[in-house]
């Protein structure tokens, strides 16, 4: 069965420093993955995606994730985090049932 | 563009009520879904519908019915609402099925 397993329910960070958030999945076929972010009292926006092409991709506010196919992972990373970064954050892999990660809370110390 | 848009916000039903959860989108997406969230347990795909007419189940379907009629609305309904139906529940629509996903801003209900 697909499954995503993101490895940290909580995290707090000081400003300024860097995050990395684990995702790995199980998927039997080509993936899409995603990382999405929900801030406090909004809905979910996408933050970036993974289809195919360059496994580092680059996403909105200085967010990028790296796809390494032989460990089924998609982790994300912000070199320099911020108050504003405080947020939940889903990895997701992507298709007709898509398949959401429990989600990650980050909660940055300004 | 409203994008996906979703009534009501909020909603408290007693056990054994029904109703129903709209949600509209004006993207001409073809795949609609809705999800439940719970704490610690992310997004759980409830139903999807990859076109008007065309529904099926996702992971805990159970006491939720779907239709889809038209591109644009994609209702939930609650047959008989149960306290393990309180939740946060998200309706997205997508451009196909693996693309990304646009959000709703989502209703919190609450079951006594």
């Amino acid at each position: 069965a697909q499954s995503v397993s993101q490895h940290n329910h909580h995290v707090i960070l000081s400003e300024a420093a860097s995050l990395e958030l684990g995702c790995n999945y199980s998927y039997g076929g080509t993936v899409n993955l995603f990382w999405y972010v929900q801030y406090p009292g909004q809905h979910l926006q996408l933050l970036l995606k993974y289809f195919s092409g360059d496994p580092l991709v680059k996403g909105i506010k200085g967010f990028e994730a790296e796809f390494i196919k032989s460990k089924f992972s998609f982790n994300l990373r912000k070199p320099s985090v911020q108050w504003s970064d405080t947020a939940e954050y889903f990895c997701a892999v992507g298709g007709f049932k898509t398949i959401f990660g429990a989600g990650t809370r980050l909660f940055v110390k300004a | 563009n409203a994008g996906v848009t979703q009534t009501p916000k909020f909603q408290v039903l007693k056990t054994g009520q029904s109703m129903t959860l709209q949600c509209a989108q004006d993207m001409n997406h073809e795949y609609m879904s809705w999800y439940r969230q719970d704490p610690g347990m992310g997004l759980r795909l409830i139903h999807y519908s990859v076109g008007a007419g065309i529904t099926d189940q996702g992971e805990v379907p159970n006491g939720y019915n779907v239709s889809r009629s038209t591109t644009e609305d994609f209702p939930l309904r609650l047959l008989s609402a149960a306290p393990s139906q309180t939740s946060v529940y998200f309706c997205a629509s997508s451009q196909g099925a693996y693309n990304e996903q646009f959000f709703g801003p989502g209703t919190r209900l609450t079951v006594l």
